[in-house]
């Protein structure tokens, strides 16, 4: 696609609710990270994938926080049990090389568990 | 463990005043630094610096590298409201980069 595309842009749940989140990057980026970004403060890294493989997931909270993309494109965020601690943003963004830095962001999801 | 601090975490002026957000970091096989500025939706690019001492402008924007001291700076000169945002420094490093981190951000608020 054009741009990084992320649903659902907002999600309530309940706790102890499984949530999957998913991100669309732009089409022709290989690598794909996801973050967590508690409100006026930076990204924090969860994980990132390189098409299908998965080389850092140390950012991931808990065992409850698992992330796939199982042909190197679409990728989804899964939090199991969630839990109020679990509300945030999550931001998906997407790189086009090994020779850039340069993210390209999604608009995220936002996270409320009631 | 890669670190990025960035001071000051906020900062309000008024317009027409400059600003200095600075951004030091730690990064294994350091490659370059990136800027970008996060208004209500999601962080857009702003800059990617890497050699020291070269200076990158945009407009009332600008930024430069210290690698030797391990920090970059951003100024914005004769701010506006519209510079009101949250500014994020985020370091790279790696032969194909990897893993990217991020500043906690200095959130910036312009008056008029």
């Amino acid at each position: 696609g054009a741009g990084v595309s992320q649903s659902p842009r907002y999600k309530v749940t309940k706790r102890g609710q499984d949530v999957t989140l998913r991100c669309d990057p732009i089409s022709s980026h290989a690598t794909l990270y996801w973050y967590q970004q508690a409100l006026g403060q930076g990204p924090e890294f969860l994980t990132y994938f390189n098409y299908e493989a998965q080389p850092d997931k140390s950012g991931l909270p808990s065992d409850r926080f698992s992330a796939e993309r199982p042909e190197g494109s679409i990728s989804t965020l899964t939090i199991q049990r969630t839990e109020q601690r679990d509300s945030a943003m999550y931001r998906c963004a997407s790189r086009r090389g090994d020779n850039t830095g340069e993210l390209f962001f999604g608009e995220g999801s936002r996270l409320t568990v009631l | 463990e890669d670190k990025v601090v960035q001071s000051p975490l906020s900062l309000v002026v008024h317009e027409g005043d400059t600003v200095t957000l600075n951004c030091s970091y730690e990064v294994t096989n350091f490659r370059s630094l990136l800027w970008y500025k996060q208004e209500k939706k999601a962080p857009t690019f702003l800059f990617m610096l890497t050699s020291s001492g070269i200076e990158k402008k945009s407009g009332r924007l600008s930024s430069i590298l210290d690698k030797k001291e391990l920090f970059s700076i951003l100024n914005i000169t004769a701010t506006q409201t519209g510079d009101s945002a949250i500014y994020l420094c985020s370091p790279g490093g790696g032969t194909s980069y990897g893993k990217l981190t991020f500043g906690q951000g200095t959130i910036l608020t312009v008056h008029p």
